[in-house]
């Protein structure tokens, strides 16, 4: 089945720094990606998605690259913000398939 | 709010007790799916509807687990017998299905917290 692996588990960066945040997927069939945002005791919200026939996908300060043929997708943050620091995870899914498989998640500080 | 809601928000039970949860999709998905957080880890899939069929269930959904949904709105998850292990947050998700737009993205719920003693 799928597996995601997601790192690093944690990351401390500067107010202003870019933030990121690498995962690998093992199924050569998933070609859906989304990463989602989860504050402190609140739902994960999407943030940003990509599909497998595109290799970059931007939305203000938030991108997120992918290599097919590597496995490995990454969430890039720039200018981070205090209001950034949340726990991020990555999650991948197959064509038309059901379940999302999440990684384990990084959490984000970013310092003032 | 429009929103995916769940409750109850917090349930604390004892060990061989059964609890039951209830998920309020968005009104127009017609998929609903169940994970389940522990503390440090990603959501873990555990099953999902289409309308009122379920799908699919993960083998983490044992058979102290059942899922419904009755009428293809909102859908329980009973546990019965519960096990200390059993204490997680259960979160629901909701999406349009396939082949509709913007059919990709799973809306959450807040989740339930389960604590079992």
């Amino acid at each position: 089945g799928e597996n995601v692996e997601q790192h690093p588990s944690t990351l401390s960066v500067q107010e202003g720094d870019s933030a990121v945040i690498k995962c690998t997927y093992s199924d050569s069939a998933s070609n859906y990606f989304p990463w989602y945002k989860q504050e402190l005791g609140k739902r994960p919200q999407l943030i940003i998605d990509i599909r497998s026939n595109v290799g970059e996908k931007k939305d203000q300060r938030i991108a997120v690259t992918l290599n097919k043929t590597a496995k490995h997708f990454s969430l890039h943050i720039t200018e981070t913000q205090p209001e950034d620091s949340a726990v991020y995870f990555c999650a991948a899914r197959m064509e038309y398939g059901n379940k999302l498989v999440f990684g384990a998640g990084t959490i984000l500080r970013v310092k003032s | 709010d429009t929103g995916v809601s769940q409750n109850p928000r917090h349930k604390i039970t004892k060990r061989g007790q059964n609890v039951t949860f209830r998920c309020d999709p968005i009104s127009e998905h017609n998929r609903l799916y169940w994970y389940r957080q522990t503390l440090g880890q990603g959501p873990e899939f555990l099953t999902y509807f289409q309308n009122e069929a379920q799908l699919e269930k993960s083998r983490l959904l044992s058979d102290r687990f059942s899922a419904e949904r009755p009428k293809g709105s909102f859908s329980t998850l009973e546990i019965q017998r519960t096990e200390q292990g059993d204490s997680a947050m259960y979160l629901c998700a909701s999406s349009l299905e396939p082949g509709t737009t913007a059919w990709n993205e799973q809306f959450f719920g807040p989740g339930t917290r389960l604590t079992v003693l």
